[in-house]
């Protein structure tokens, strides 16, 4: 199968400090590459996306990066706040099927 | 909010019980998706569907067993769970042309003794 992996498997920022998660992927061939966002007891919740043509995509308070030369994906999260606490999972499709990497837990600290 | 629901939210059952995880969506989406997830761990594709009367198995091997007889309804089966089946089981759909959104189900959290 494909292979989604995730550096740091925790990571504790300070509120009000910019949250950087990194992730390797294997698959040149996907078309999409997304982060989700797994509160406790709840189902993963899209934050964002990016095309495999792009490389940087902005959206509220998050931008993802792009590196397709290393297979590298990072998701910047700006000002993180405590709701932003939570685990977060970069995944890649190819329209059929979805990959998943093991997640990286963040902690917002007050 | 995603309108994709998930029914029971938790389950404890004995060895041997033959089990259906319900997961309905009122987005009228065509592909839905069932995932394996371990707490803490990825999630892992077990089934997926491309809209009525398809479905496919997917990267996983799972003992479960899948239906789409309607577009919104997409159950899963376990015939004879094992504890083998503890895990969180979470459902989830997106439009045929924007695929790369999923909708995310609550998950049911199964327990099997």
């Amino acid at each position: 199968g494909e292979s989604v992996g995730l550096h740091l498997p925790t990571l504790s920022v300070q509120e009000g400090d910019n949250s950087i998660i990194n992730c390797a992927y294997s698959n040149s061939a996907s078309d999409y590459f997304i982060w989700y966002k797994q509160e406790s007891g709840k189902g993963p919740q899209f934050i964002i996306d990016i095309r495999s043509n792009m490389d940087k995509r902005q959206g509220q308070r998050v931008t993802v990066l792009l590196n397709k030369t290393v297979k590298h994906l990072s998701l910047q999260i700006a000002a993180t706040q405590p709701g932003d606490s939570a685990v977060y999972f970069c995944a890649e499709t190819n329209f059929n099927k979805f990959y998943f990497g093991s997640g990286t837990k963040l902690n917002v600290k007050p | 909010e995603a309108d994709i629901y998930q029914t029971p939210r938790y389950l404890v059952i004995g060895t041997g019980k033959k089990i259906t995880l319900e997961c309905s969506q009122t987005m009228g989406h065509d592909k839905m998706y069932w995932y394996q997830q371990d707490p803490g761990m990825e999630l892992h594709l077990i089934h997926y569907s491309y809209g009525v009367n398809s479905t496919e198995k997917g990267d996983l091997s799972s003992e479960s067993t899948v239906s789409r007889i309607r577009t919104e309804h997409f159950p899963l089966t376990l015939e004879s769970a094992r504890p083998s089946h503890t895990s969180q089981y979470l459902c989830a759909s997106s439009e045929w042309e924007f695929y790369n959104e999923q909708f995310f189900g609550p998950g049911t959290r199964l327990t099997v003794l």
